[in-house]
């Protein structure tokens, strides 16, 4: 059973470019997240999505980001007119639903480097 | 969300038990437990949670306070490749709040040969 798929692993674009970092959840699930993880800081919340809704929010910077979860395909989280600051590590995770005693499952991260 | 506290950092030997300790003073009922690790470069990597009762698995041991404000993550033979940040994280049970894990600074945990 394939775990979270992301990717690209690393991606490099320079200042006014747009990112498109993209997210398959595991098999069967339907629920996704998107986690931030800035140089030498922790993790923090962006975003999560069921099937071509978002739910939560809270976490999404106001301007440039904005993610999607369509019916068919992977998850999108897209960055416009990047800047230094959005150099990040991008991760995705996914589960079966939002019980709290289930589990999240994380992928090994999109690399964005902004030049 | 309520929050963990946990030390930055911890040092064992290989070879050893190691004992992570977590206070979650605030936990409320309905709170899990979850605790996940990150090794450099990588994405985290989910440990083991519970709600109550002590939980046994391939990677580790979770043993549960019986008010429930404290746990401590449990390996039982720390390896090199042991050696990461592990974070734990209560997650609620709230439709949209329970869906989003909150990391803290978690423990930097190294191991040495």
């Amino acid at each position: 059973n394939a775990g979270v798929m992301q990717n690209p692993r690393h991606l490099v674009r320079r200042r006014g470019q747009e990112a498109r970092l993209r997210c398959s959840p595991m098999k069967g699930h339907s629920h996704v997240y998107w986690y931030r993880q800035l140089p030498e800081e922790g993790l923090k919340f962006m975003v999560y999505l069921q099937k071509e809704n978002i739910i939560d929010e809270s976490g999404m910077p106001k301007e440039r980001f904005s993610a999607e979860f369509p019916k068919e395909g992977p998850s999108i989280l897209r960055i416009q007119q990047v800047v230094r600051g959005d150099s990040a590590a991008y991760f995705c995770a996914s589960s079966e639903n939002t019980y709290s005693g289930n589990t999240i499952y994380f992928g090994e991260g999109s690399w964005l480097t902004v030049v | 969300d309520a929050k963990t506290t946990q030390p930055n950092s911890m040092e064992s030997n290989e070879e050893e038990p190691v004992h992570l300790p977590c206070n979650h003073s605030t936990i409320s009922g309905t709170d899990y437990i979850h605790w996940y690790r990150q090794l450099p470069s990588q994405g985290p990597e989910y440990v083991i949670h519970g709600l109550t009762s002590n939980v046994n698995n391939r990677m580790a041991s979770l043993a549960i306070a019986e008010d429930r404000k404290s746990s401590t993550l449990i390996l039982h033979r720390a390896t090199l490749r042991d050696a990461a940040v592990y974070y734990c994280i209560l997650r609620d049970a709230g439709e949209t709040s329970g869906s989003r894990l909150t990391f803290g600074e978690g423990t930097q945990l190294t191991v040495n040969p």
